[in-house]
């Protein structure tokens, strides 16, 4: 298995303005991906984090507000930008998948909008 | 967009009796897998059932999955009160992409 962190843990936000969020893996992964859980609910795919190139986002999810970077095989950041109530959420970074690959996931920050 | 649906929502049982929850799905799959997640915090990946396969245990854990019916069952054997948790299914094709059920609220009462 792999071991994630991810940066903050939690923080508070005034509406309008920008967090980024890190995700920090262990070891080497091909595929990472982050997800949005918004209060109560359950787990949505935002992107797909592709090392090298622009991320891959879900219908629904734009890259003007959630730029992602990954610059190499064992980090990624998620940046959520002009930020609204709606944004509250927690974001998970997530890695592994595939086929046969268990995917494991960090333990999430908890983002709250004011 | 959610695949899978979990039932029940909400489970309420006491300490020591067995706890099952069901998910459907919609499309073809590679594998299913199981989270655990408290009180909002990071999941914990539990079990991965692969489409070939037909039932899996782990610990006390037994999963099963009928892919005619598109459908997974998670038992929790002799729960503990350390078992409150949520607990979601997860499909994933060959992307590697992760579709998410609604997810279980499991209460064990001690």
């Amino acid at each position: 298995s792999a071991v994630i962190s991810q940066k903050p843990s939690r923080d508070i936000c005034q509406r309008g303005t920008s967090l980024t969020i890190q995700c920090q893996v262990d070891s080497q992964v091909t595929m990472m991906f982050w997800y949005r859980q918004q209060p109560g609910q359950s787990l949505t795919l935002i992107a797909t984090a592709n090392q090298g190139s622009e991320a891959t986002y879900e219908s629904g999810f734009v890259i003007d507000k959630f730029p992602i970077s990954r610059p190499n095989l064992t980090f990624s950041t998620l940046t959520v930008s002009n930020m609204s109530p709606e944004d509250s959420s927690i974001y998970l970074c997530s890695v592994g998948g595939g086929r046969l690959d268990t995917q494991y996931f960090g333990p999430g920050t908890r983002l709250t909008v004011l | 967009s959610q695949q899978g649906e979990e039932d029940p929502q909400a489970l309420s049982i006491q300490e020591g009796e067995n706890a099952t929850m069901n998910c459907s799905y919609k499309t073809s799959i590679n594998n299913l897998q199981w989270y655990r997640q408290n009180s909002g915090r990071g999941l914990v990946h539990l079990i991965l059932i692969r489409s070939n396969e037909r039932e899996k245990h782990s610990g006390r854990l037994r999963v099963t999955l009928d892919t005619s019916k598109k459908s997974s069952s998670l038992l929790i054997t002799a729960s503990r009160a350390a078992d409150t948790a949520s607990y979601f299914c997860a499909t994933s094709g060959n992307t590697g992409k992760l579709i998410f059920g609604q997810g279980t609220t499991l209460q064990v009462k001690p």
